[in-house]
């Protein structure tokens, strides 16, 4: 059974810092992993997806690798800002037929201004 | 861009009562997802659809029920409400091929007295 963990679970940095978000997954045999943002009291917003072929993505500020060997996956925020502050987090898609994802737990990041 | 719907955004009702969430998606998906997330928790699969008449049960059990009686419409049904209900229900869509990326809706969050 595929688990998705998310480490670590609460993230504060100063504004304008580089930070690393992290996530692992138990079964290498992903589809695709997506990253969301989720903003308190809201849904998830898709920032990233990697396919299983593929090694990175980038977008603007937000770079995310994927490592199916070692089964991880790392989301990386270049300088920081107070408007990343919310949860991100990531998901397996572990089969294309049935669409379905497995979620990690989430980390909460707050960037302080 | 993405649009899925939901409504209400937030709901407050008293136990026993029956209630239908909304979801609408006007991206002529044909996936589409409920899912489950209590506060400061992961997000868990509850029904899923491939497309009109299917439906299907999730990774987490759940007392409430589905229908696809069209494309871009799956409500979620409660048949008597209980506190244990009290949760964010998320609803998503998906199509067939391509990526596989999801795309979410606001959210309702349900509390049931």
């Amino acid at each position: 059974k595929q688990e998705v963990t998310q480490i670590p679970a609460a993230l504060s940095v100063p504004e304008g810092e580089n930070l690393v978000l992290n996530c692992s997954f138990t079964d290498s045999a992903i589809y695709n992993l997506q990253w969301f943002r989720q903003d308190p009291g809201k849904g998830l917003t898709s920032l990233l997806l990697i396919q299983s072929s593929q090694r990175e993505q980038t977008s603007g500020r937000l770079n995310a690798s994927l490592d199916k060997s070692s089964g991880r996956s790392t989301l990386y925020i270049a300088a920081s800002q107070p408007g990343d502050s919310a949860t991100y987090l990531c998901a397996d898609l572990i089969s294309s037929n049935t669409g379905k994802l497995i979620f990690g737990q989430g980390t909460t990041l707050q960037v302080k201004p | 861009e993405a649009d899925i719907y939901q409504t209400p955004r937030y709901l407050v009702i008293g136990t026993g009562k029956k209630i239908t969430l909304e979801c609408s998606q006007t991206m002529g998906h044909d996936k589409m997802y409920w899912y489950q997330q209590d506060p400061g928790m992961e997000l868990h699969l509850i029904h899923y659809s491939y497309g009109v008449n299917s439906t299907e049960k999730g990774d987490l059990s759940s007392e409430s029920t589905v229908s696809r009686i069209r494309t871009e419409h799956f409500p979620l049904t409660l048949e008597s409400a209980r506190p244990s209900h009290t949760s964010q229900y998320l609803c998503a869509s998906s199509r067939t091929g391509g990526l596989g990326e999801q795309f979410f809706g606001p959210g309702t969050r349900l509390t049931v007295l």
